[in-house]
């Protein structure tokens, strides 16, 4: 099995830092990463596929990088509604998530 | 819209079975494989297994494998999670999601949620 780690597990900031999460892959999955942001009570949304690319809708101060086993999920300006946990995941073989990282308010 | 709504809250003692359904609408229910999902309370997201909508293939993780059995209704358009033996660390919320079929795909949508509290 593809095992997924984030870090950091959590992070405090503050409205208008840029804020970067890692995630590494156990072996390489080429560019077959995601990420979600999730809120307390409600589902994933996806906000990057392949590794790189936005999802339809998701604001442009989300941006994805990386290959093979090691990628960056960056928001450029934190705003008020992006306080959330957010999910790395692989999708080469089935499906594995990273452990999530809660972003919080510094 | 694409929307993928979920049956309600269950509440089911240790060793029974429970099942979730998954209504989908607003697009070609067989050109998107469903995969579920679980979160128990406070953990990572943790993948089940998914059912191919167009021919009924299967695959689960081998975590819940031989527990978990994955369906589909195409006449309904809807997708059924049955997870038997119940123990209370399956409390969590499952979730549907839908996926692009025969490449290698993450969920574009997704179930609100359907929470499973197992308590004797």
């Amino acid at each position: 099995d593809i095992q997924m780690t984030q870090s950091p597990s959590t992070l405090s900031a503050s409205v208008g830092d840029r804020v970067t999460i890692t995630c590494r892959a156990s072996q390489t999955i080429s560019y077959l990463l995601a990420w979600f942001q999730q809120k307390p009570g409600k589902a994933p949304k996806l906000l990057i596929y392949g590794a790189s690319t936005l999802q339809s809708g998701v604001p442009s101060r989300f941006s994805g990088s990386g290959s093979g086993t090691e990628f960056t999920l960056t928001i450029s300006s934190l705003q008020p509604d992006d306080f959330a946990s957010y999910y790395c995941q692989q999708y080469w073989s089935y499906w594995t998530f990273g452990q999530g990282t809660k972003v919080e308010i510094k | 819209q694409v929307q993928l709504v979920q049956s309600g809250a269950e509440v089911k003692n240790p060793g029974a079975s429970v099942k979730v359904s998954c209504k989908a609408s607003g697009y070609i229910f067989t050109d998107y494989v469903i995969h579920w999902v679980r979160q128990a309370p406070g953990q990572r997201l943790e993948w089940m297994g998914w059912i191919d909508t167009g021919n009924g293939n299967t695959r689960y993780s081998q975590d819940f494998q031989g527990r978990v059995t994955i369906a589909r209704d195409t006449s309904a358009t809807t997708a059924y999670m049955e997870l038997s033996r119940l123990m209370s660390e399956d409390t969590a919320v499952y979730f549907c999601a839908r996926a692009k079929s025969h490449i290698p795909a993450t969920g574009e949508d997704w179930g609100q949620g359907t929470l499973v509290t197992v308590s004797s």
